[in-house]
């Protein structure tokens, strides 16, 4: 079966850059994309943005543009997110999932990660 | 503010039917954009429950159900038991934002 693994929490101070993973396996991980989504502490869903993982296309929810970086590295089946000045109001559960593209432009979220907590605190 | 809109929260007895509404507008759910449906259970992450509209994954119960009418779509859960308590979230595409918009999640429980 489809396997989303996400890397492990993660306690930073605000300042402070991070990167977190998504590593998939089991489906051929260069004909999808994955997205990405934060979830603030007792909130619903935000989606982030996408990567394509075939040639790293990537498109971001207008509000995150400049303030995260999504890339990935195909060799090893590996999605990222990454900032390079933590805040406090970055403290949420960010996941991610494998994307089915559908009609113009449609999508939906099949395989979800367990979940990455980051929690940013001076 | 959700782009899509949801009751905060719904409650049904056990064997009951309740339903979850998402109401969007003419830029998502009016323009003719699929919506799906998760279920995320206490702690852990969302899992996919209805895509295009009323198609279910394999190993859904036949218990969840999805519609779309208009601006509107609905999860209807049908013989409903103690498991089902979660959150529950509608997700579409947005053309204004050109990506993805949630509803803000409805909280299920089963008395």
């Amino acid at each position: 079966e489809v396997q989303v693994v996400q890397s492990g929490a993660e306690v930073k101070k605000p300042g402070e850059s991070l990167k977190i993973s998504c590593k998939g396996s089991r489906y051929s991980f260069t004909s999808y994309w994955i997205g990405w989504v934060r979830q603030m502490p007792g909130k619903g869903l935000e989606w982030m943005g996408i990567i394509y993982l075939g040639d790293s296309d990537t498109r971001y929810r207008p509000s995150f543009q400049g303030q995260v970086t999504i890339s990935a590295d195909k060799s090893i089946n590996t999605a990222y997110l990454q900032w390079s000045s933590l805040k406090a109001s970055d403290t949420a559960m960010y996941y991610c999932a494998r994307v089915v593209m559908t009609t113009a432009g449609q999508y939906y979220f099949d395989y979800w990660g367990q979940g990455t907590l980051v929690t940013v605190s001076s | 503010q959700s782009v899509l809109t949801q009751p905060p929260s719904v409650s049904g007895a056990p064997g009951q039917r309740v339903t979850i509404s998402c109401t969007g507008s003419s830029s998502n759910i009016g323009a003719g954009y699929d919506v799906h449906w998760y279920q995320q259970l206490p702690g852990t992450a969302p899992k996919l429950l209805i895509y295009g509209n009323n198609n279910r994954p394999s190993g859904v119960p036949d218990r969840f159900s999805g519609s779309k009418s208009g601006t509107s779509a609905s999860l209807a859960i049908t013989g409903l038991q103690a498991e089902d308590e979660a959150d529950y979230y509608c997700q579409s595409y947005d053309s204004s934002l050109r990506g993805s918009v949630f509803g803000g999640g409805t909280r299920l429980t089963v008395l």
